[in-house]
């Protein structure tokens, strides 16, 4: 495709619930990332994946985060049992390699009540 | 780990007017990328720019890694410029691209 892109844009949930997000790199890109901004915390690092492995997976919160990616492509960030403090913006962004210019997506609004 | 601080926090500009925003990092870094956000959310590059000056259109940068600081001017600045500006960096001592943002410039441009 044309540039990243982020599914769903906004997502509306009850404390307790799982989410998933979904991040479509630029085709061709075999580092993808996954940061997450929230109003307190600013731009964070979540995970790194460089083809389909995780080497770095230190921005997790915690155990309820993961992700995964599948084909060297889409890649999916889980939440188990959203807590509050789980609502931020969370934002994907592809590069060529891991030493070149990231391309962010749109982003997925998330909200949880 | 390394720290990423932009200067300054806020800035308010009469169109026309040119500025000059800061990023200092607090240790060797691979890279270094400029970002603007706009009032939709979207981050959009603006430069790649681990070291020297690049320029495109009113915008350019310049970045001393060395002195450890990078520096993005604003030339004749519009309304659309406004928004956040965020500098971003790899700190050395990591692997895979990993970027650390500073707290970001938010610009607002007066007509």
């Amino acid at each position: 495709g044309a540039g990243v892109s982020q599914s769903p844009s906004n997502k509306v949930t009850e404390k307790g619930k799982d989410v998933e997000l979904r991040c479509d790199p630029i085709s061709g890109h075999t580092a993808l990332y996954w940061y997450r901004q929230s109003l307190g915390q600013g731009l964070e690092f979540l995970i790194y994946f460089q083809g389909n492995s995780a080497p770095d997976k230190s921005g997790l919160p915690s155990d309820r985060f993961s992700a995964e990616r599948t084909g060297g492509s889409v890649s999916t960030l889980t939440i188990q049992r959203t807590q509050q403090e789980d609502s931020a913006v969370y934002l994907c962004a592809s590069s060529l390699t891991d030493q070149e210019t990231q391309y962010f997506g749109p982003g997925t609004r998330l909200l949880v009540l | 780990g390394i720290q990423v601080e932009q200067s300054p926090p806020d800035l308010i500009l009469q169109e026309g007017a040119n500025s000059t925003l800061r990023c200092n990092f607090s240790d060797s870094v691979n890279n270094l990328q400029w970002f603007h956000q706009n009032p939709w959310g979207q981050l959009i590059n603006l430069f790649y720019i681990p070291s020297g000056t690049k320029q495109n259109g009113r915008l350019s940068a310049t970045t001393v890694a060395t002195e450890r600081y990078s520096l993005l001017y604003i030339s004749s600045s519009q309304t659309t410029d406004s928004g956040v500006y965020f500098c971003a960096v790899e700190w050395s001592y990591n692997q895979g691209g990993k970027l650390i943002f500073g707290q970001g410039t938010e610009l607002s441009v007066k007509p």
